[in-house]
């Protein structure tokens, strides 16, 4: 099984300022997906950002952007202009490109403080 | 669009009895759809993975047998806790693909809260 490694179990950011989210995994699959969710105290899980590994540019989706390294097997997430709306429990995923099954890591609980 | 709903929300059985959680996709037929349990300040746990029109396969660890699910149409799928322990007080999430969108990102249901009593 793929493994997905989130080492920052909590971060904090100043409302305003950028923060920045780690994520590597393992795989010996050269197409795969990857994505970022966001999960808030409601716990609906939503779709922040996707990245399809063939593609070399990185995602962005307005203030959210990616950093994916491909030969790092890396792919963090930059939050700009931080917002207190984005506080939530954050969680890196990989996709296989031909199955089903997601690979999630344990996620980073993001607090932003005023 | 891409909208996928769980209801209930919120259940509380007594130990001992039978809960059923329905996973709809409202706007998008879905031939695959996903079961999660998630405890708290934890990550989403894959219990199952149900193909319409087939049986589902479960993940290691998961007892099938108390855990029944039937994805009888391309929009629902249904989870059945049977014989519910408190033990089984999770907060359940289901998830379904469209195909027809491409990619292979999963929409996610709301979330149900199972409370055993």
């Amino acid at each position: 099984a793929q493994t997905v490694t989130q080492s920052q179990p909590e971060m904090s950011v100043q409302e305003a300022e950028t923060v920045t989210l780690s994520c590597t995994y393992d795989t010996s699959e050269s197409d795969y997906y990857l994505f970022w969710y966001k999960q808030p105290p409601s716990r609906q899980m939503i779709l922040v950002i996707r990245q399809e590994a063939y593609k070399q540019q990185n995602a962005t989706e307005n203030r959210f952007s990616v950093n994916f390294q491909k030969a790092a097997k890396s792919f963090s997430l930059k939050i700009s202009d931080s917002q207190l709306g984005d506080a939530a429990m954050y969680f890196c995923a990989y996709a296989e490109w031909a199955g089903n099954q997601f690979y999630f890591g344990t996620g980073t609980s993001l607090t932003v403080i005023p | 669009g891409a909208v996928v709903s769980q209801h209930p929300s919120r259940v509380i059985c007594k130990s001992g009895t039978s809960v059923k959680i329905e996973c709809r996709s409202l706007d998008f037929q879905a031939t695959t759809m996903f079961w999660y349990r998630q405890f708290p300040k934890q990550s989403l746990m894959l219990m199952a993975t149900s193909n319409e029109g087939s049986k589902a396969t479960y993940e290691q660890g998961v007892e099938k047998d108390k855990f029944l699910i039937n994805h009888a149409s391309l929009t629902l799928s249904t989870l059945t806790v049977t014989s519910a322990h408190p033990e089984d007080s999770s907060f359940y999430i289901c998830s379904a693909r469209d195909p027809q969108r491409g990619g292979y990102e999963q929409y996610f249901g709301p979330g149900t809260r199972l409370t055993v009593t």
